[in-house]
């Protein structure tokens, strides 16, 4: 059964990067693609990007092209999620999860999630 | 605003049936996009309720249907039960954008 375990809560200055961690486990790594996606306080669900874990291509909301980048690590199942600049109003729970399409897209659903990272944003 | 329209909340007494709204348009869901639906419970990792339109991962009750016609699609929960009280999302692509999107979310509410 595929499982997504995520990094930590982190609290940044404005300005600033995060890095958060996804590490997978229960499933062929390279099968499948990764999303990305956010939750601001009192918001919705946000999608922001997915990598294709298999060649490493990437597609972005064009809110996040400049200042999100995703790279991964075979050798630990796990992917990346980089985002640059940070703004207050990038205070959010992000979540990894697993598109289930062909080809490593999310035309069969996103699922499953890993437990979300709080990320902070604040002076 | 999202793409994907949805109403903010609905409500309904325990036992009966409520229907959520995914309105899209000729760029997502009218295109032929797949829709696919989620549960986002407080504190928890959203979770799929139904895929490609009208399909059940394993373990999700059948009280929980998923119908899609023309840009949009339909979320039912039949046999409400307390514990159905969450936030629900509809969620394709979008052919314009070049991106999965979401929609806005529905509150569900067990009177």
């Amino acid at each position: 059964q595929a499982q997504l375990v995520q990094s930590g809560s982190e609290v940044k200055n404005p300005g600033a990067s995060v890095k958060v961690s996804c590490k997978t486990f229960g499933y062929t790594f390279t099968n499948y693609g990764v999303s990305w996606v956010r939750q601001a306080p009192g918001q919705g669900l946000e999608w922001m990007a997915w990598i294709n874990v298999y060649n490493g291509y990437t597609n972005s909301a064009q809110k996040f092209r400049d200042r999100v980048s995703m790279t991964t690590d075979t050798s630990t199942n796990t992917v990346y999620m980089e985002m640059r600049s940070l703004r207050s109003d990038d205070t959010a729970v992000y979540y990894c999860a697993i598109c289930g399409g062909s080809s490593g897209s999310c035309s069969g659903g996103i699922d499953p999630w890993g437990q979300g990272t709080l990320v902070t944003v604040s002076t | 605003q999202s793409v994907l329209t949805q109403p903010p909340s609905v409500s309904e007494a325990p036992g009966q049936r409520v229907t959520i709204s995914c309105t899209g348009s000729s760029s997502n869901i009218g295109a032929g996009h797949a829709v696919h639906w989620y549960q986002h419970l407080p504190g928890t990792a959203p979770k799929l309720l139904i895929y490609v339109n009208n399909n059940r991962p394993s373990g999700v009750p059948d009280r929980f249907s998923g119908s899609k016609s023309g840009t949009s699609a339909s979320l039912a929960i039949t046999g409400l039960q307390a514990g159905d009280e969450a936030d629900y999302y509809c969620q394709s692509y979008d052919s314009s954008l070049s991106r999965e999107v979401f929609g806005g979310g529905t509150k569900v509410t067990v009177l």
